[in-house]
């Protein structure tokens, strides 16, 4: 089946340490963006990235970092920066204008 | 970056009323997408809709690109369509609005 599939779904963190999240690909979509949402908020953009080897920072990148050596997948790190990584992280992907499509997320904590 | 307002922020029904949903955009956009947050936080595609009209079920929706607006219609609403109702814009990023949450009650 065609989709996106981001893990884990559940996964915690400690202080200081960095996570990377998955967001892997096969509907073979040129786009793929990072999001977060805080409780009762809605979506913040971190990065995207319109094409292999390229990304742009969204409106609140700072304590994050990305990769695009494949077209399929799309990592977010979760870096020692961000003072408060608590929240739903959403990876979407989408070809151009054709419409976007999101997976089921990942709920980062930090304990 | 293309500013996307989306109105009104809350929204309460009773079962079986019908309801608008509205997203203004700030400039020209490549499309426009309504999606459904369910509640374990899925993001569900209703439309994506660059102008005219679609209709699916009870829900539908226009959007007249030239004044850049959509708007999101639900008919007899029922109480598994209470959640968060967003609007995207897709310029040269996917933007969203800050939604627009549904709760309907029995």
């Amino acid at each position: 089946d065609g989709g996106i599939t981001q893990s884990p779904k559940y996964l915690f963190r400690k202080e200081g340490q960095n996570v990377t999240l998955s967001c892997e690909q096969n509907l073979n979509h040129d786009a793929m963006y990072w999001y977060r949402q805080d409780p009762g908020q809605g979506l913040r953009l971190i990065y995207y990235s319109q094409i292999v080897n390229d990304f742009q920072k969204g409106d609140i990148a700072e304590g994050y970092s990305v990769s695009r050596e494949k077209k399929e997948s799309f990592p977010l790190t979760v870096t020692s920066a961000q003072k408060n990584p608590t929240a739903f992280y959403l990876c979407a992907s989408s070809i151009d204008w054709r419409g976007a499509f999101f997976g089921q997320g990942t709920r980062l904590t930090v304990v | 970056g293309i500013q996307v307002e989306q109105s009104p922020p809350d929204l309460i029904l009773q079962e079986g009323a019908n309801s608008t949903l509205r997203c203004n955009f700030s400039d020209s956009v490549n499309n426009l997408q309504w999606f459904h947050q369910n509640p374990w936080g899925q993001l569900i595609n209703l439309f994506y809709i660059p102008s005219g009209t679609k209709q699916n079920g009870r829900l539908s929706a226009t959007t007249v690109a030239t004044e850049r607006y959509s708007l999101l219609y639900i008919s007899s609403s029922q109480t598994t369509d209470s959640g968060v109702y967003f609007c995207a814009v897709i310029g040269y990023k996917l933007s969203f609005g800050a939604g627009t949450t549904v709760t309907v009650r029995a």
